[in-house]
C-alpha cells in the first residue's frame, strides 16, 4: 500500500525558514518524480513543484511563487523528499501535500504557518 | 501561464439527480505526443485531495462509474450521473500538458 507521510510543519515568523520532509513507502521511490502542492486555508490546490528521479538527473522545477525561494530535494536511502522554504511570507501559510508525479497518491498533509 | 477557470464555483444537487462541471483551459491540452492531461480531483471535507479521473477520461482505480469525464482541446467536462451524499466536497480540473501545471479554482458540492 502507497503511504505518504508529511511531517515538519509549524509555525515560523516572516521572513524565516522551514523545512517539511515526506516520507514514502509501498512503491519503489527511487524510480518516482515527486510533487508538492499547497492549499491556504479556505482555498484551493496550488502547484509548488516537482522533483525528477536521480536517473532523470534528479532536477527540481518550481511553480513562480516558490522559485528562487523554496529547493525541492529527495534522499532516495531514506525514500524522502523534502521542501525547503526560505524568505518565508505569511501568503506562504497553508497545508503541503506531497504526491506522486502523477497526484495518484497524495499524503495528508502538513500545516505551515507564518506569521508574527 | 495556462489558466482553467471551472464553472460553477457552487453546484447543489438533490440526492439521486445529476450533476456536471466544466473547465475550461486557455490554451489547448492536446500535447504533441497525442494525449491530453487533463485530471479531476475530488477533496472530501477535511480530507486530501483524490484523483478521480486522468487523461480526459480515464477513471482511477476504485473510482465509482457514476464519475465520467469528457471533452477535448479547451473544454472538459466532469459529470456525476447520479449524486450521493459522499459526493459532497470540492472538485478541481488540473491541466498537466503545460509548465507549470495549473488547477482550476474548485466546484464546491453539496446535496439540496
Amino acid at each position: 500500500e502507497v503511504q505518504l507521510v508529511e511531517s515538519g510543519g509549524g509555525l515560523v515568523k516572516p521572513g524565516g525558514s522551514l523545512r517539511v520532509s515526506c516520507a514514502a513507502s509501498g512503491f519503489t521511490f527511487s524510480n518516482a518524480w515527486m510533487s508538492w502542492v499547497r492549499q491556504a486555508p479556505g482555498k484551493g490546490l496550488e502547484w509548488v513543484g516537482r522533483i525528477k528521479r536521480k536517473s532523470d538527473g534528479g532536477t527540481a522545477d518550481y511553480a513562480a511563487p516558490a522559485k528562487g525561494r523554496f529547493t525541492i530535494s529527495r534522499d532516495d536511502s531514506k525514500n524522502t523528499v523534502y521542501l525547503q522554504m526560505n524568505s518565508l511570507k505569511t501568503e506562504d501559510t497553508a497545508v503541503y501535500y506531497c504526491a506522486t508525479w502523477g497526484l495518484d497518491y497524495w499524503g495528508q498533509g502538513t500545516l505551515v504557518t507564518v506569521s508574527s | 501561464d495556462v489558466v482553467m477557470t471551472q464553472s460553477p464555483l457552487s453546484l447543489s444537487v438533490t440526492l439521486g439527480q445529476p450533476a456536471s462541471i466544466s473547465c475550461r483551459s486557455s490554451q489547448s491540452l492536446l500535447d504533441s505526443d497525442g494525449n491530453t492531461y487533463l485530471s479531476w480531483f475530488q477533496q472530501r471535507p477535511g480530507q486530501s485531495p483524490r484523483r478521480l479521473i486522468y487523461k480526459v477520461s480515464d477513471r482511477d482505480s476504485g473510482v465509482p462509474d457514476r464519475f465520467s469525464g469528457s471533452g477535448s482541446g479547451t473544454d472538459f467536462t466532469l459529470k456525476i450521473s447520479r449524486v450521493e451524499a459522499e459526493d459532497v466536497g470540492v472538485y478541481y480540473c488540473m491541466q498537466a500538458t503545460h509548465w507549470p501545471r495549473a488547477f482550476g479554482q474548485g466546484t464546491k458540492l453539496e446535496i439540496k
